[in-house]
């Protein structure tokens, strides 16, 4: 159980395109949704939290307009990476808790984006 | 200022040997979680502390919670190449939706 996917698993992009990333919690209701990025052998940056049919919580320094979430549903958020840039190449991945263990966050597989 | 250090950030040992991973904060954890990421992949939950000096076992791994709920310790027994990952704590605080995480120990493990 606990199990969360991503889509893609990997994408490469160019400049100034934008990409949607997929967070699906595939057999439990997660009300809560989390996005990390994750630099090369560096631990997990929080970028956003989302409940589900709210807006996101943004972490300071992360750009709201830039980074663009959606959690429409109980299984489902979404990452879009608006205009990206080289710089926004990176290993995003998506976590996910319920009501009844909040404290508990199951991971995705994470997503690599390149930006050329 | 990091709210929970985790130490040591890189560890290279033989196969058979025994090592600790240690997570320390001046702040208290309604719990805490130990990862294992490997390279490419998401971090997989191996554990979750939640009583002040609580031990679990998982196979060669134990893991100890601190009697003031502030520390946390990951002991790897006869440690095998398929050890090899990178090991993250993640505290959680009362009060707040999110996990604060360590910066995470590489562990290599070389035949």
């Amino acid at each position: 159980g606990a199990v969360v996917s991503q889509h893609p698993s990997r994408v490469i992009c160019k400049s100034g395109t934008s990409v949607k990333i997929e967070c699906r919690s595939l057999d439990f209701q997660a009300t809560t949704m989390f996005w990390y990025r994750q630099f090369p052998k560096q631990s997990l940056m929080l970028m956003a939290t989302s409940n589900e049919g709210s807006k996101a919580t943004y972490e300071q320094g992360v750009e709201k307009d830039k980074f663009l979430i959606n959690h429409a549903s109980l299984t489902l958020s979404t990452l879009t990476v608006t205009s990206a840039h080289p710089e926004d190449s990176s290993f995003y991945i998506c976590s996910a808790s319920t009501r009844k263990a909040q404290e508990t966050q199951y991971f995705g597989p994470g997503t690599r984006l390149l930006v050329l | 200022t990091q709210l929970l250090e985790q130490s040591p950030q890189f560890l290279s040992i033989q196969e058979g040997e025994n090592l600790t991973v240690y997570c320390n904060s001046s702040s208290v954890f309604s719990s805490l979680q130990w990862y294992r990421q490997e390279p490419g992949e998401g971090p997989v939950l191996l554990v979750t502390v939640v009583t002040g000096g609580e031990v679990k076992k998982l196979k060669r791994l134990t893991f100890q919670f601190g009697d003031a709920r502030k520390d946390s310790s990951l002991h790897i027994t006869a440690a095998q190449p398929g050890d090899t990952g990178l090991y993250l704590c993640a505290g959680a605080r009362s009060g707040y939706s999110t996990l604060t995480f360590g910066k995470g120990t590489m562990l290599l493990v070389s035949p």
